[in-house]
């Protein structure tokens, strides 16, 4: 989607080895959000952050680290991966927490093998 | 829980017929977003409604919001296949993140 990327898009990786997906946006946006997408459980809200080095958890963080060195750029960590964590990882941006529309990256399939 | 709940999971229809998804919620929100998802795409956002507002039109979309019944309503008039994707309702408390609903999968048959 315009201004936000994502990438990788696809990564296949074993258990136990560090996974870090990164998510670069143009658009200056103060907020970044890390979701993840599994079936039947809609969009899981992983970390957040809300300015440079300044992150939250979500409602599901356990297993993962963020972090947001640059306005434009937000990494998430896999510190050492397990299959419960194969899903679809998805970035946003937004202008306000939960006052805006979020603009989402296309997406990271990362299957944990 | 704060999280909406979108209805029917899943919803078939002709071209041309309207489609109409529903969202309900357990507690009061300040905002509510719906957004659309195409297969293996991100989410893009359609509409979001305010607490203070009943009802907003984006050309083929109008989004209700009855804050009484704790419901929100989607309806796509005169569907076309395009319109075949996911649909989500997104609600917020005021000053916290939007929490996401498991979806509505809509098929627009020919």
């Amino acid at each position: 989607d315009a201004g936000i990327t994502q990438s990788p898009r696809h990564k296949v990786t074993e258990t136990g080895t560090p996974v870090t997906l990164r998510c670069h946006q143009t658009e200056n946006h103060r907020y970044m959000y890390w979701y993840r997408q599994d079936p039947g459980h809609g969009l899981r809200l992983i970390h957040y952050s809300y300015g440079v080095k300044d992150t939250d958890k979500g409602e599901v963080s356990d297993g993962y680290s963020v972090s947001r060195s640059k306005t434009e750029d937000f990494l998430l960590t896999l510190e050492s991966a397990t299959s419960s964590q194969t899903s679809v990882y998805f970035c946003a941006i937004g202008w306000a927490r939960g006052e805006s529309g979020y603009t989402f990256g296309s997406g990271t399939r990362l299957t944990v093998v | 829980s704060q999280q909406g709940e979108e209805d029917p999971q899943a919803l078939s229809i002709q071209e041309g017929e309207n489609a109409t998804m529903n969202c309900s919620y357990k507690t009061s929100i300040n905002n509510l977003q719906w957004y659309r998802q195409n297969s293996g795409r991100g989410l893009v956002h359609l509409i979001l409604i305010r607490s203070n507002e009943r009802e907003k039109h984006s050309g083929r979309l109008r989004v209700t919001l009855d804050t009484s019944k704790k419901s929100s309503s989607l309806l796509i008039t005169a569907s076309r296949a395009a319109d075949t994707a996911s649909y989500f309702c997104a609600t917020a408390h005021y000053g916290q993140n939007f929490v996401f609903g498991p979806g509505t999968r809509l098929s627009v048959l020919p």
